[in-house]
């Protein structure tokens, strides 16, 4: 079963410029999240989709960050403009079920640097 | 606020010898707790949970106990093996609310051969 993929890997941006994060989740899951870890931090939830539908963005910073699963699979994260402060991974990971006891995967995420 | 704490930043054992890996958290709300492990370049990746109702849940090399009344968990690895060797993050939530799951700082383990 493939896992939790995510692209790109890594990548440096000048503050002000946009940056997108795209991620497959695990095939039939139907919950989606986002997390951002910075240095030294556990990873904090920044949105959670169950299907196309949004559970949870009350941490997502939303005049600076958006995200959308059209469809239900695939999901993009995106930052514009960016801040010195978005630098850190950027944690995708799916689950079978918004039910919180059901296991979630991550990718290997994104690291970001904001210069 | 940090709601859930893991105090040791980093910890060292010799192999064989027991990994005791420490969490404590504040809202009396969570009911579910969870431990995960991270290696470098990697997602993290789940371990073992328990549940409130429990206080020990036990899986191969790895236990997790819950003292409910100190609010604190702690992950043992019986024996400790190089393989171990990685960052763990504890995380907390609660079912009757908004099941955010609510991660700890992490301890990086590091096992000596």
């Amino acid at each position: 079963e493939a896992g939790v993929a995510q692209s790109p890997r890594y990548k440096i941006i000048e503050k002000r410029q946009s940056v997108a994060f795209w991620c497959n989740p695990i095939s039939g899951h139907a919950t989606l999240y986002w997390y951002q870890q910075i240095l030294g931090q556990g990873p904090k939830l920044l949105i959670q989709f169950q299907n196309n539908g949004v559970v949870d963005d009350s941490q997502l910073p939303k005049d600076r960050f958006s995200a959308e699963r059209l469809k239900g699979v695939d999901s993009t994260l995106k930052i514009q403009p960016a801040k010195l402060e978005d630098s850190a991974v950027y944690l995708c990971a799916s689950s079978w079920s918004v039910v919180p006891q059901e296991t979630q995967y991550f990718g290997p995420g994104t690291r970001l640097l904001v210069l | 606020d940090q709601q859930v704490k893991q105090n040791s930043p980093s910890l060292s054992v010799q192999e064989g010898r027991i990994s005791i890996l420490n969490c404590d958290y504040t809202n009396s709300m969570f009911d579910y707790f969870l431990w995960y492990k991270k290696y470098p370049a990697e997602g993290p990746t789940f371990l073992i949970s328990i549940s409130s109702i429990k206080d020990k849940n036990e899986d191969g090399r790895f236990t997790v106990f819950l003292n409910k009344s100190a609010k604190h968990l702690s992950l043992h690895i019986v024996p400790s093996q190089p393989g171990d060797s990685a960052v763990y993050f504890c995380a907390a939530f609660g079912t009757s609310g908004t099941y955010k799951y609510i991660f700890g700082t992490g301890t990086r383990l590091k096992v000596l051969a």
